[in-house]
């Protein structure tokens, strides 16, 4: 069974700061890695897909890596924004299921 | 587009209560599913369907029933409620072709049972 772990559970930041977000997964039969964002009583918007077959995304200041030998993803985020504030959940699938982390609430301090 | 939607936003209900989570989505989506999240938890898949007329248990089943009536509505029922299904449920729907990555999520049903 895929689980999945996120760290930090929290993590809270000065304006400009470059952070990283860690993700773990125990199977590493997955088909892609994602990245979603969720904003305080939204749903889940998703980031970035890294495809099993690749190394990292990029998107804007948002930069994911996928390592499925050592079963770990990252999140990196340059040049933090108090607008980045919101948590961000990672999520492996494998088989015909999304198996999601617990989050890392993310706060970005003016 | 509308894209997903739930009703009702917040509920309360006392324990033994019974309650429908209604869910729909106007972008002609395949499938569809039903998410808890607790905290420290992540989210956990209660129950899917892939088509119009067909439903299959997620990882949490017990404690609910689903119907999905026609290819836009899929409702998640509580017959009676429990402290334990205390949480947040997401609806969430893939477009056709697409693999299950592909989903499109609502903004959540946050339910209390006391």
């Amino acid at each position: 069974k895929q689980e999945v772990t996120q760290i930090p559970a929290a993590l809270s930041v000065p304006e400009g700061e470059n952070l990283v977000l860690n993700c773990s997964f125990t199977d590493s039969a997955i088909y892609n890695l994602q990245w979603f964002r969720q904003d305080p009583g939204k749903g889940l918007t998703s980031l970035l897909l890294i495809q099993s077959s690749q190394r990292e995304q990029t998107s804007g200041r948002l930069n994911a890596s996928l390592d499925k030998s050592s079963g770990r993803s990252t999140l990196y985020i340059a040049a933090s924004q108090p607008g980045d504030s919101a948590t961000y959940l990672c999520a492996a699938t494998s088989g015909s299921r999304l198996t999601f982390g617990e989050g890392t609430q993310l706060t970005v301090n003016p | 587009n509308a894209g997903v939607t739930q009703t009702p936003k917040f509920q309360v209900l006392k324990t033994g209560q019974s309650m429908t989570l209604q869910c729909a989505q106007d972008m002609n989506h395949n499938s569809m599913y039903w998410y808890r999240q607790d905290p420290g938890m992540g989210l956990r898949l209660i129950y899917y369907s892939a088509s119009e007329g067909t439903t299959d248990k997620g990882e949490v089943p017990n404690g609910y029933n689903v119907s999905r009536l026609n290819k836009r509505e899929f409702s998640l029922r509580l017959e009676s409620a429990a402290p334990s299904q205390t949480s947040v449920y997401f609806c969430a729907s893939s477009p056709p072709g697409a693999s299950t990555d592909t989903q499109y999520f609502g903004p959540g049903t946050r339910l209390t049972v006391l």
